[in-house]
């Protein structure tokens, strides 16, 4: 199992423009969490789906981030525009829906904004 | 969501026991005590998880009060690839998201 995959893993971007963060969850998972860690907030939820549907987008923090699920292997987050203060790394986890399941998380996309 | 309370950071000598404490004070009855990990630019990784009696896994050792206010992770024997930020965090029995707090960072000295 290769694990929750995200792509890309480094993104440098300049302000303004179109980010999309990518994410592969694992197999047979039916949750999909979007988080972003910074120094200052520590790791904060953005938003989980259920069997590809959002369950809980109050993370978000305004309209220029967007995410979706097209499918059970793929799930997208987007910013658009960018600001520098986006700056972040963020991490896709993916878990089984009985209770107290682990989530896995992937490594990454650290996000630098300019 | 009810609150842990985690010391910023601690320091463990390699090959020693480490005990990582954890305070919630305001835990519900159906709140789980989950222990994560982060090691230096990965993901968190899941460790241990436990409601009321003491769990052991191959990673750890989860020691839980007997009234649940605190709890302990016990990592029996450090090594350098145990020095990570370690979380404790409380989910509710119908809760499929984690809550992060600010964690431990533990430091394993050779």
């Amino acid at each position: 199992d290769a694990g929750v995959i995200q792509s890309p893993r480094h993104e440098v971007t300049e302000m303004g423009q179109e980010v999309t963060l990518r994410c592969k969850p694992i197999s047979g998972h039916d949750y999909l969490f979007w988080y972003r860690q910074t120094m200052m907030r520590g790791l904060e939820l953005l938003i989980y789906f259920n069997n590809n549907v959002p369950i809980d987008d109050s993370g978000m923090p305004e309209d220029r981030f967007s995410a979706k699920m097209p499918n059970a292997s793929f799930s997208t987050l987007k910013i658009q525009p960018s600001e520098p203060r986006d700056s972040a790394v963020y991490f896709c986890a993916s878990s089984f829906g009985q209770k107290n399941s682990p989530l896995h998380f992937g490594n990454g996309t650290r996000l630098t904004v300019t | 969501d009810a609150k842990t309370t985690q010391p910023n950071s601690m320091e463990s000598n390699e090959e020693e026991p480490v005990h990582l404490p954890c305070n919630h004070s305001t835990i519900s009855g159906t709140d789980y005590i989950h222990w994560y990990r982060q090691l230096p630019s990965q993901g968190p990784e899941y460790v241990i998880h436990g409601l009321t009696s003491n769990v052991n896994n191959r990673m750890a050792s989860l020691a839980i009060a007997e009234d649940r206010k605190s709890s302990t992770l016990i990592l029996h024997r450090a090594t350098l690839r145990d020095a990570a930020v370690y979380y404790c965090i409380l989910r509710g029995g119908s809760a499929r998201q984690l809550t992060f707090g600010s964690g431990t960072q533990l430091t394993v000295l050779p």
